[in-house]
């Protein structure tokens, strides 16, 4: 199994570019989840989806951050317009089990680490 | 606001020592319990659940946890050089909006060979 899949690795990008990350979640897992981990705030969860479909969109900061799920293999985080704060590393982590299953563990894919200049 | 706390660090244990690391949440609602390992630059890995009161042993790893004190600690027996990573510790339950998993900020340690 070749784990959780991140593309870019790292993305260097100029305020008020449109940034688009990538995720491949582990065959079988339909939970998919997206955090954001900055030193100041530490790891937070942006949005997650089952079977595709967003669950709980309610760590989205604001309107320029949008995610999709559109098949049970990809997804995307897509910034538009970024921003210097936006600076971050964004992981994508995937499980079978529902998050209310106490018996739940993410696996997180390698991230991406996102500089906006 | 739901808050998990840990000490930041750096702890720093001999090798072969027992690190003791610690973590404590404010709802007293929290149903799941979790310590990840990070190396630096590295993604977040899974070390240990737990969920009921009392000690949960993997390895070298054991979990603790209280709910009565609402907090959860993981003790690292043999501790080393490889160890030295940040540690987060993870706490689930269902806060308003749902069923969340709110990360500490990590405790950072140091193995010294």
């Amino acid at each position: 199994d070749a784990g959780v899949i991140q593309s870019p690795r790292h993305e260097v990008t100029e305020m008020g570019q449109e940034v688009t990350l990538r995720c491949k979640p582990i065959s079988g897992h339909d939970y998919l989840f997206w955090y954001r981990q900055t030193m100041m705030r530490g790891l937070e969860l942006l949005i997650y989806f089952n079977n595709n479909v967003p669950i709980d969109d309610s760590g989205m900061p604001e309107d320029r951050f949008s995610a999709k799920m559109p098949n049970a293999s990809f997804s995307t985080l897509k910034i538009q317009p970024s921003e210097p704060r936006d600076s971050a590393v964004y992981f994508c982590a995937s499980d079978t089990r529902d998050p209310a299953d106490l018996n739940y563990g993410y696996t997180f894919g390698s991230g991406t680490r996102l500089t906006v200049v | 606001q739901k808050e998990v706390e840990q000490n930041s660090g750096p702890l720093s244990v001999p090798e072969g020592a027992i690190a003791s690391l610690n973590c404590t949440y404010s709802d007293r609602g929290s149903q799941s319990f979790f310590w990840y390992r990070q190396y630096s630059g590295k993604s977040p890995e899974l070390i240990m659940s737990i969920y009921s009161n009392g000690d949960k042993e993997d390895g070298r790893f054991t979990a603790q946890l209280n709910k009565a004190s609402q907090y959860v600690s993981l003790l690292i027996r043999d501790s080393q050089p490889s160890d030295s990573a940040t540690y987060l510790c993870a706490v689930g339950g269902f806060y308003t909006g749902g069923f969340k998993t709110i990360f500490g900020a990590g405790t950072r340690l140091f193995v010294k060979a």
